[in-house]
């Protein structure tokens, strides 16, 4: 168990809705990160949110953003859903002394 | 462009055989951060090694061990004596180093599938 902790686990959602991807770090970790995982591009870094600012982003889409909150947990919006969508999205977390991140067991969203 | 190649897409060793997994980088930087990851059928991303760049020691763990070479830009992983359990997916990943001297952001490359046959 690495700690990490997202939910839900499994989403199934039509096209053109929206949907909330949560996400609590590890206890005392500070740096939170955002990852797509899917057949047609593989494993990327979505964004980066360090003590609830947003410090490093990549290829997220418009439709998608995220925050992180004052109790260091953070949220996922996916919106005007599409199919190409669908994928394992991973939330890790560490602390900026660390250098490792750890990931959460990621949430399988299906979009039909 | 920081860029993971892991050439090999699909591997299958029967058990006990030692198998090496490649992993080559590219990157500007002369601060960087390597990983690898274990993706098991359960889909979670487990955290084996992390390495910086100026450490070339190679590292043993068990029967894990890496070699990391600069000179060839590779940050290759071996296990030995390979078992059933080792079935997974194996991701090598590069970081950029950022704001207090951390990682920002990792780059994985597409991964290599492990099969161990009984």
């Amino acid at each position: 168990d690495s700690g990490v902790t997202q939910t839900p686990k499994h989403l199934i959602t039509a096209t053109g809705q929206r949907v909330t991807l949560r996400c609590s770090p590890r206890s005392g970790d500070l740096s939170v990160y955002w990852y797509q995982q899917s057949l047609d591009q593989g494993l990327q870094f979505l964004i980066q949110y360090y003590n609830g600012e947003e410090r490093a982003k990549g290829n997220i889409l418009e439709r998608f953003s995220a925050q992180q909150f004052p109790d260091l947990h953070s949220e996922l919006n996916l919106s005007s859903l599409e199919l190409g969508d669908s994928a394992l999205y991973f939330c890790a977390s560490s602390d900026y002394r660390d250098s490792e991140a750890f990931f959460g067991q990621g949430t399988r969203l299906t979009v039909v | 462009a920081q860029k993971v190649t892991q050439a090999q897409t699909e591997i299958s060793v029967v058990e006990k055989e030692d198998v090496t997994l490649d992993c080559v980088y590219e990157t500007r930087d002369t601060t960087y951060y390597l990983f690898w990851y274990k993706q098991p059928p359960s889909g979670e991303l487990v955290f084996l090694i992390r390495r910086n760049s100026f450490d070339e020691q190679n590292e043993i763990s068990g029967r894990y061990s890496w070699n990391f070479q600069k000179s060839t830009s590779s940050f290759n992983f071996t296990i030995t004596a390979s078992q059933v359990v080792d079935s997974a997916v194996y991701f090598c990943a590069l970081s950029e180093v950022g704001y207090g001297g951390a990682t920002n952001k990792l780059i994985f490359g597409t991964g290599t599938l492990l099969a161990v046959q009984p």
